[in-house]
Order: C-alpha cells, then sequence, then structure tokens
C-alpha cells in the first residue's frame, strides 16, 4: 500500500527541455517536500509546502519550480535541465510542520539528461 | 544549526558478522535523532528514531541505536548482518526545541554484506 507515489519512476530529458516530475499522498499530511539526491550524496531540500505555504531554500536554483494544487498532489517542474540536474528527486511528506519530524518518502524519480 | 557526520562512506562486512554505523552530531540545543535506510533504487525509510527516554531504540529487523548525549553520537548497530541489509543508511537530526525546522541528513554510510 505505497503512501507516497511518485511519477515517472525513471525520466530521461534532453538538456533545456522541460520536465514534470509528480508527487501524490494518501496520507493526508500537511507537509509536502522535495528533495534533490545526488549520486552517493544526502538528499538535499529544495522546497517544501506547509498546507498551500510555499517555502523555497536559499540556494535552491530558479530552475526549480514547484506547484501544489491540493493536499494530495505536489509538482515539481524544471524549468530548463542542465547535465547538473541529473539525480534522484524525492518526495517526502510529514504530518505536521511542528511534529517530531518523521517523513514517508516516495521510491523516488529519477533523472536523466542527455 | 545542527550538522550531522557520518565517518564512513562505506563499510564492507561479511554475512553474519557485526557492524556499527557511526553517526555524530553537533547542535546547541536538544534534538530528535533518526535512521534512514536506502534500499538500491528506492526512498528512505524510516529504521528507527530517538524523541526521548531510554536511550537504546531498537528496529524491527534486529537494528539498535544508543543515544549517547555526553558524546553527541548515535551510532547504529546490528550483531548479525544479513545479505539484504546492503544498503545506504543515513543519520538525521531535528532540532527538538525549535518547531519547524527541517532534518538535517549525514552523508550516508553504504553498508556492503558480502557473503
Amino acid at each position: 500500500d505505497a503512501m507516497v507515489i511518485q511519477n515517472p519512476r525513471y525520466q530521461v530529458t534532453q538538456f533545456g527541455k522541460p520536465v514534470t516530475l509528480s508527487c501524490s499522498q494518501t496520507l493526508n499530511h500537511n507537509v509536502m517536500y522535495w528533495y534533490q539526491q545526488k549520486s552517493s550524496q544526502a538528499p538535499k531540500l529544495l522546497f517544501h509546502y506547509y498546507d498551500k505555504d510555499f517555502n523555497n531554500e536559499a540556494d535552491t536554483p530558479d530552475n526549480f519550480q514547484s506547484r501544489r494544487p491540493n493536499t494530495s498532489f505536489c509538482f515539481l517542474d524544471i524549468r530548463s535541465p542542465g547535465l547538473g540536474d541529473a539525480a534522484m528527486y524525492l518526495c517526502a511528506t510529514s504530518g505536521s510542520k511542528w511534529g517530531i519530524g518523521e517523513l514517508f518518502f516516495g521510491e523516488g524519480s529519477r533523472l536523466t539528461v542527455l | 544549526a545542527q550538522s550531522v557526520t557520518q565517518l564512513d562512506s562505506q563499510v564492507p562486512v561479511f554475512e553474519e558478522a557485526p557492524v556499527e554505523l557511526r553517526c555524530n552530531y553537533s547542535s546547541s540545543v536538544s534534538v530528535y535523532l533518526f535512521w534512514y535506510v536506502q534500499y538500491p533504487n528506492q526512498g528512505l525509510q524510516l529504521l528507527l528514531k530517538y524523541l526521548s527516554g531510554s536511550t537504546l531504540v531498537e528496529s524491527i529487523n534486529g537494528f539498535e541505536a544508543e543515544f549517547n548525549k555526553s558524546q553527541t553520537s548515535f551510532h547504529l548497530r546490528k550483531p548479525s548482518v544479513h545479505i539484504s541489509d546492503t544498503a545506504e543508511y543515513f543519520c538525521a537530526v531535528r532540532d527538538a526545541s525549535n518547531a519547524g525546522n527541517m532534518l538535517t541528513f549525514g552523508g550516508g554510510t553504504r553498508l556492503m554484506v558480502k557473503p
């Protein structure tokens, strides 16, 4: 019973061609996060939503955008992917921004940029 | 701000041997501590967590971790590993006193269990 579902699992795009990754959750959690994880590195937080309140990390490039049309769905848009954007993108949720911090992750979307 | 250091990037070990994955953190306030596991091409899964109370916490698959406040450590141990434990393990910390802070992850330790 997958609770955080990411699509697609694998995405191949060309340099500069926009791509959208999606995340849906059945947990009814208020907080949704997008992380970027490069090979053999820790996940790096790009941004998060608390309900519809969007919070961007200071060092997240403008090339990355996000949308959360409702509680269940969140999208990551990469407007002009570069070779350096090839990574695993992880969506996660948590029940409350003020809680203990346990995150529930999806299986990730691996992006390849040609 | 917190930081997390995982001293070993890779730990090779033979099946049925014991293992310890080290994690040290720095923080000026009280913290919550977590270990997450990531199997190949998958997302992270919570393995165990320390919030308060007993400093020794256990997971359902035989891992345990001990919170040591004086040494600011939260090392992960298992007395006998299986091939299926091969994965990347991430230690993470969150400020317990300032609600709304994000998790800070360590760099990860790749556990490689050999037959």
